[in-house]
């Protein structure tokens, strides 16, 4: 069945710093792995995408990079800033659309 | 607003009582996806619709939960008998019909059972 596994589940990270998060997923049928990230009582927004097409994509000061071969990807944020923190979920999902998301990551940016 | 809509906000009922969600995609949308969240865990994938069709149904999801996308456009979630586990954020989400599409997620229904 579905199941992708994240990691770590908090990160601490200080301002400017880069924070990483992973994630595994086993369903070989997974052909797109979006990351969404969600503020404290609001809905998970999408910050960035990959599909299984492509090893890596990079958006600004995120980026996101795919091993299809180990079923692994991970999300890159660099230069973090205060409004970096939240939670982040990666999730894994087949051509009908369907996500399976990992548990989170709670990413918290210090000045 | 053209964003996906969900009603009511916040519903807080006893045991055992029924309750219903309602979610309205956005309108060009033909896929609609239903999943629950709760505090501290990812969204779990409950139903998705393809226009009005309910293509697949979680095995973990239990008898008392049904949900219907009559013509195609909103969608509802029921929830019977009410019990103490069912205590949760139900999302909506909706996203165009081609492989892999962004899925857009309303604000949610938060359910709190007594």
């Amino acid at each position: 069945g579905e199941n992708v596994e994240q990691h770590p589940s908090t990160l601490s990270v200080q301002e400017g710093d880069s924070a990483v998060i992973k994630c595994t997923y086993s369903d070989s049928a997974s052909n797109y792995f979006p990351w969404y990230k969600q503020e404290l009582g609001k809905r998970p927004q999408l910050i960035i995408d990959i599909r299984s097409n492509v090893g890596e994509k990079k958006d600004q000061r995120i980026a996101v990079t795919l091993n299809k071969t180990a079923k692994h990807f991970s999300l890159h944020i660099t230069e973090t800033q205060p409004e970096d923190s939240a939670v982040y979920f990666c999730a894994a999902g087949d051509s009908w659309g369907k996500l399976q998301f990992g548990a989170g990551t709670q990413v918290v940016v210090t000045p | 607003d053209t964003g996906v809509s969900q009603n009511p906000r916040h519903k807080i009922t006893k045991r055992g009582q029924n309750v219903t969600f309602r979610c309205d995609p956005i309108s060009e949308h033909n896929r609609l996806y239903w999943y629950r969240q709760t505090l501290g865990q990812g969204p779990e994938f409950l139903t998705y619709f393809q226009n009005e069709a309910q293509l697949e149904k979680s095995r973990l999801l239990s008898d008392r939960f049904s949900a219907e996308r009559p013509k195609g456009s909103f969608s509802t979630l029921e929830i019977q008998r009410t019990e103490q586990g069912d205590s949760a954020m139900y999302l909506c989400a909706s996203s165009p019909d081609r492989v892999g599409g962004e899925l857009f997620f309303g604000e949610g229904s938060r359910l709190t059972v007594l």
